[in-house]
């Protein structure tokens, strides 16, 4: 299975901030990559599929960007709904597989 | 817009066979390029994606479940199950049904049901 590294695993920042999360894969998976976001008590939410695209409906401070081997989830602005964990997915390679998620608060 | 729920048992003993379904709504559950999945989240071990099936019965299955697991669809309700067999501690877990939108560019899950808690327990 393909194994996805996130970082860092959780953070605090303040409202306003720029915040970038990292994921990183254990082998190629081209731009198949997805970023989701999960309250207390919530499902995910999907964000960001195919590396970049953002899902409709989703706030546009929200983006995603490959750099190599390294993709990145970036809220621009952050703001205080902003708080939950998030996740990134491959879907290259059968089974899908997730990170192990980065909990974001807010200061 | 097109919703999903879970359904089934919060308690199942050891060794039994853990049987939740999953109904959608506001959409049909046979409409091409999408798949329908279900996937845990695993007390403080992330999400694990379990095993897919289309409205055809096309499936594909998590192999770290060693052959425990089987997915059905039932176009006439506009349903799908999950059976695990042979549960132990380590299969309690939020389980949530939803659905996979796959393409030439990508999968990805959306939307996804609440989530139902199982807990494995004698």
């Amino acid at each position: 299975d393909i194994q996805m590294t996130q970082s860092p695993s959780s953070l605090s920042a303040s409202v306003g901030d720029r915040v970038t999360i990292t994921c990183r894969a254990s082998e190629t998976i081209s731009n198949y990559l997805n970023w989701y976001q999960q309250k207390p008590g919530k499902a995910p939410k999907l964000l960001i599929y195919s590396a970049s695209s953002l899902q409709s409906g989703v706030p546009s401070r929200f983006s995603g960007s490959r750099s190599g081997p390294d993709f990145t989830l970036t809220i621009s602005s952050l703001q205080p709904e902003d708080s939950a964990t998030y996740y990134c997915q491959q879907s290259y390679s059968a089974p899908d597989t997730f990170g192990r998620g980065t909990k974001l608060e807010i200061k | 817009q097109v919703r999903l729920q879970e359904s089934g048992p919060g308690l199942v003993k050891p060794s039994q066979t853990l049987s939740l379904t999953c109904t959608v709504s506001g959409g049909s559950i046979s409409t091409d390029g999408y798949y329908w999945s279900w996937i845990r989240q695993l007390p403080g071990k992330g999400l694990e994606w379990i095993a897919y099936i289309n409205y055809s019965g096309s499936t594909y299955y998590n192999p770290s479940l060693k052959g425990r697991v089987t997915i059905s669809v039932d176009t006439s309700q506009n349903q799908f199950s999950l059976n695990l067999r042979s549960v132990t501690a380590a299969d309690t877990a939020l389980y949530y049904c939803a659905r996979e939108r796959r393409s030439d560019y990508g999968n990805y899950f959306d939307p996804w049901g609440q989530g139902t808690l199982v807990t494995v327990s004698s």
